[in-house]
């Protein structure tokens, strides 16, 4: 099982990025995914989940209304449309597969740096 | 929105116990997963379900679950055990459902 994040970078307060998750050897439509972001020094906290369709997706009031959390099972891949981006915002954002509601496997990371 | 209580740190001596706690009104009714997370890599989940284990996690990892409080135990630690640890619940009643506790550090003395 690999989950690869893409995307991250330096980013002015305001402005939007898009996070990739590539996800390989295992069934990714079989499996919701989630986003789980850890500021500088900080704690884990869950961003964002979709289910295995993509027909429902669930986020954290500290970003509703900002990301937007979506998968493209054709391609085997998981995204993070972050817009309206905060310095609080600024984490290394993980990917992860959730198994029976817990997170079994996660990617190595992407920093996202907020800052003007 | 439903909060997990971790203390912040525990320290341990090698080849002793390392207790740590989670705390959450009426946990031992919920499903408790618990990741080890070490300086600069991605957490790995070590314990679900309140105490059932991955494989290729050592039998020195533990858990139960029960009223208010789960606890992971680290038995006969190393110091590669050395990490910070994490519990985490699914809150079904919640629209943010995945839920962490803050962490704890545990320092092998």
């Amino acid at each position: 099982v690999q989950l690869v994040e893409s995307g991250g970078g330096v980013v002015q307060p305001g402005r939007s990025l898009r996070l990739s998750c590539a996800a390989s050897r295992f069934t990714f439509s079989d499996y919701p995914m989630s986003w789980v972001r850890q500021a500088p020094g900080k704690g884990l906290e869950w961003v964002s989940a979709i289910t295995r369709s993509g027909s429902s997706t669930y986020y954290a009031d500290s970003v509703k209304g900002r990301f937007t959390i979506s998968r493209d099972n054709s391609r085997n891949t998981l995204y993070l449309q972050m817009t309206s981006l905060r310095a609080e915002d600024t984490a290394v954002y993980y990917c992860a597969k959730d198994k029976g509601f817990r997170f079994d496997c996660w990617g190595q990371g992407t920093q996202v740096t907020v800052s003007s | 929105s439903y909060v997990l209580t971790q203390p912040p740190s525990v320290s341990v001596a090698p080849g002793q116990t390392a207790r740590m706690t989670c705390g959450g009104n009426n946990i031992g009714s919920k499903s408790v997963h618990w990741y080890q997370q070490k300086p600069g890599q991605a957490p790995v989940l070590v314990v679900y379900d309140d105490s059932d284990r991955p494989s290729g996690i050592p039998v020195r990892f533990s858990g139960s679950n029960s009223g208010n409080t789960a606890t992971l135990t680290i038995s006969r630690v190393e110091a590669g055990d050395e990490a910070d640890y994490y519990c985490q619940v699914w809150d079904r009643s919640s629209d943010h459902p995945y839920v962490f506790g803050a962490g704890t550090k545990v320092t092998v003395l």
